[in-house]
């Protein structure tokens, strides 16, 4: 069974500040682990994803998230925060084991970035 | 390329009503998903296909049905709306998701909802 945890709600952080938002998983085999995000009336962007390599994971708009597999925790971070970068944020994850004859990835509820000017 | 479409953007049922919304994708990916979005409740997979002319349940399949005629459409019915189907619905798309390295998915712009 595969499960996703976004621990926070909401997440402010100031305009140039640096910020992380948390999640955590549960697989049982290897984790493919992505990060979406969703600005208001929009669907769902991807970020970036985490499959093997590197735990530091680059991707859009200036985001990185860091695997940590003791942890098992995926967490996204910017060094600098916009105002722009305000928006709702979405963990996935994905088991490498396939299960039910199809693999289908696990999203969390999300968490919503605010920045502040 | 157009991406994932979603039809119609908003509607409003009354309680008992049917509908159907409809998602295109021109990506010519194998798999495709139906979620509900509410307040608090993060994404909620309905249901989803593996191919063209397969359907499988998820989280949250009673009081929907789906149908995968044609590979680039996935088609979501309600066959008598309830109020508990208010939501923003979103169709999304990925290559066949044996091969990790391509599996991303492409979501739409959603279908708002609203049933009285």
């Amino acid at each position: 069974a595969q499960s996703v945890a976004q621990p926070e709600d909401q997440v402010n952080v100031a305009e140039g500040n640096p910020l992380t938002v948390k999640c955590t998983y549960s697989v049982s085999g290897n984790p493919y682990l992505f990060w979406y995000v969703q600005y208001p009336n929009r669907g769902l962007q991807f970020l970036l994803k985490y499959i093997t390599g590197d735990n530091l994971v680059k991707g859009s708009y200036g985001f990185e998230a860091e695997f940590n597999k003791s942890q098992t925790s995926f967490h996204l971070k910017k060094p600098s925060a916009l105002v722009s970068d305000s928006a709702l944020y979405f963990c996935a994850v994905r088991d490498n084991i396939l299960s039910g004859g199809s693999y289908i990835p696990t999203f969390g509820r999300g968490t919503s970035l605010i920045v502040h000017p | 390329n157009a991406g994932v479409t979603q039809t119609p953007k908003f509607r409003v049922l009354k309680t008992g009503q049917s509908m159907t919304l409809l998602c295109a994708q021109d990506m010519n990916h194998e798999y495709m998903y139906w979620y509900r979005q509410d307040p608090g409740m993060g994404l909620r997979l309905i249901h989803y296909s593996v191919g063209e002319g397969t359907t499988a349940k998820g989280e949250v399949p009673d009081g929907y049905n789906v149908s995968r005629l044609k590979k680039q459409n996935f088609l979501l019915g309600l066959e008598s709306a309830a109020p508990s189907q208010t939501s923003v619905y979103f169709c999304a798309s990925s290559y066949s998701s044996l091969a990790a390295i391509r599996d991303t998915q492409y979501f739409g712009p959603g279908t708002r909802l609203l049933v009285l």
